[in-house]
């Protein structure tokens, strides 16, 4: 079946402009995460959606970012006013629903979008 | 708060020979979930394994082996009979709880594997 799939590969934009970042997860994953990975690190929470709520944000560094995914599918992650600082892999990931844990809190990753902020 | 440290920033072995990453974890959660990912050139993370905290268990996976010691607050990952294929960058992973939330990562292992 078709994995997690995310759009574009890559993107350039000048710092101050406005971006979006789609995350398509694996069909029937209610759960979706956004990560970001800099360059020699590891991935970093952003924001987690269970459904269509926001379930923890928290990861978010600052209000120029936001993210959401209006029917509890397709999500989208937005950057306002983009800094040099912002370039990196953006991660997106989906598991399914488990109030439990158990065999359902394996997360499966996207290819990634790669922005650079010039 | 969760951490997980992976001391290792690069490894570099011949084919053939054996080879252990490292990770060390800190949480105060009694049930946690522990990972290991692979991320090859391509970039794309890819699952290996998964852990509870309730069982410590050694797992073995074909020519992949996994060591987990809540006493030391690790788990290693060895990788036996390493091939050119292993080369990537590792990461180690934690969980909080047993729903799902967001996975904390060490910075990675890059493992070069010269033939």
């Amino acid at each position: 079946g078709a994995g997690v799939s995310q759009t574009p590969s890559n993107k350039v934009t000048e710092k101050g402009k406005y971006v979006e970042l789609r995350c398509d997860p694996i069909s029937g994953h209610t759960a979706l995460y956004w990560y970001r990975q800099s360059l020699g690190q590891g991935p970093e929470f952003l924001i987690y959606f269970q459904g269509t709520g926001a379930a923890d944000d928290s990861g978010l560094p600052n209000d120029r970012f936001f993210a959401v995914r209006p029917e509890g599918s397709v999500s989208t992650l937005k950057i306002q006013r983009t800094e040099r600082g912002d370039s990196a892999v953006y991660l997106c990931a989906s598991s399914l629903t488990s109030a439990s844990g158990g065999l359902y809190n394996e997360q499966f990753f996207g290819p990634g979008t790669r922005l650079t902020v010039l | 708060a969760q951490k997980v440290t992976q001391a290792q920033t690069e490894i570099s072995v011949v084919e053939k020979e054996d080879v252990t990453l490292d990770c060390v974890y800190e949480t105060r959660d009694t049930t946690y979930y522990l990972f290991w990912y692979k991320q090859p050139p391509s970039g794309e993370l890819v699952f290996l394994i998964r852990r509870n905290s309730f069982d410590e268990q050694n797992e073995i996976s074909g020519r992949y082996s996994w060591n987990f010691q809540k006493s030391t607050s690790s788990f290693n990952f060895t990788i036996t009979a390493s091939q050119v294929v292993d080369s990537a960058v590792y990461f180690c992973a934690l969980i909080r709880g047993a729903g799902n939330t967001p996975l904390v990562f060490g910075k990675g292992t890059r493992l070069s594997v010269i033939a």
